[in-house]
């Protein structure tokens, strides 16, 4: 079993809806939960991390966390062409306080449509 | 926000020669800097882990005799691709952690050729 999995995609959905990406993790212990997006022949960009169960929201952007679930989502509202990009699922097993490596997803290539 | 710096942005060397990439942390002390490689289309798989003033820890798999890492500042990680070879082709990529924020952030990468 892969340690984090994502959908690969692709995901397409038309500008000014919300598009919904999944990932789901083996480790029980991963404590804390990040959102990257990577633009074709770019490095990956911080959108959102989570730490606690729950929903946290960053304009546009909302993260979903259920760790009994092993469950993190990421919701983007309002779509634009300019979110087509890989969404990279990204978790690491230590808290926010320790620096270990964080384990990544395949990624979701998101298509906005205008 | 936290900056990381790398370089060169694009490497073609010839097969058989070494390569060094840099990547700096720019306004922070990065204790921890952890280098990755992505082949097309594949998720971003960690090489090794640079910690400053000691050695790397490298992943299963990933010959530390060929990927040579220095971390002797708290600002400076460099990889270096030594004896390379056309299936090294790939897209590498630093990331350092900031004690500030708990944040990753990452370089740039490096897309390196051999030909």
């Amino acid at each position: 079993q892969k340690e984090v999995e994502q959908n690969s995609g692709p995901l397409s959905v038309p500008e000014g809806a919300i598009a919904s990406l999944n990932c789901t993790y083996s480790d029980r212990v991963s404590q804390s939960f990040f959102w990257y997006r990577q633009y074709s022949g770019k490095s990956p960009e911080l959108i959102m991390s989570i730490y606690s169960n729950g929903d946290k929201e960053d304009g546009r952007f909302t993260a979903q966390l259920n760790k009994a679930s092993q469950y993190v989502s990421l919701l983007i509202r309002d779509s634009q062409p300019s979110d087509s990009a890989t969404y990279l699922c990204a978790v690491n097993r230590y808290d926010g306080g320790s620096q270990g490596n964080l384990i990544f997803g395949k990624g979701t290539k998101l298509s906005v449509k205008p | 926000g936290a900056v990381v710096s790398q370089h060169p942005s694009r490497v073609i060397c010839k097969s058989g020669t070494s390569v060094k990439i840099e990547c700096r942390s720019l306004d922070f002390q990065a204790t921890t800097m952890f280098w990755y490689r992505q082949f097309p289309k594949q998720s971003l798989m960690l090489m090794a882990t640079s910690n400053e003033g000691s050695k790397a820890t490298y992943e299963q798999g990933v010959e530390k005799d060929k990927f040579l890492i220095n971390h002797a500042s708290l600002t400076l990680s460099t990889l270096t691709v030594t004896s390379a070879h056309p299936e090294d082709s790939s897209f590498y990529i630093c990331s350092a952690f900031d004690r500030r924020d708990y944040g990753y952030t990452f370089g740039s990468g490096t897309r390196l050729t051999v030909v």
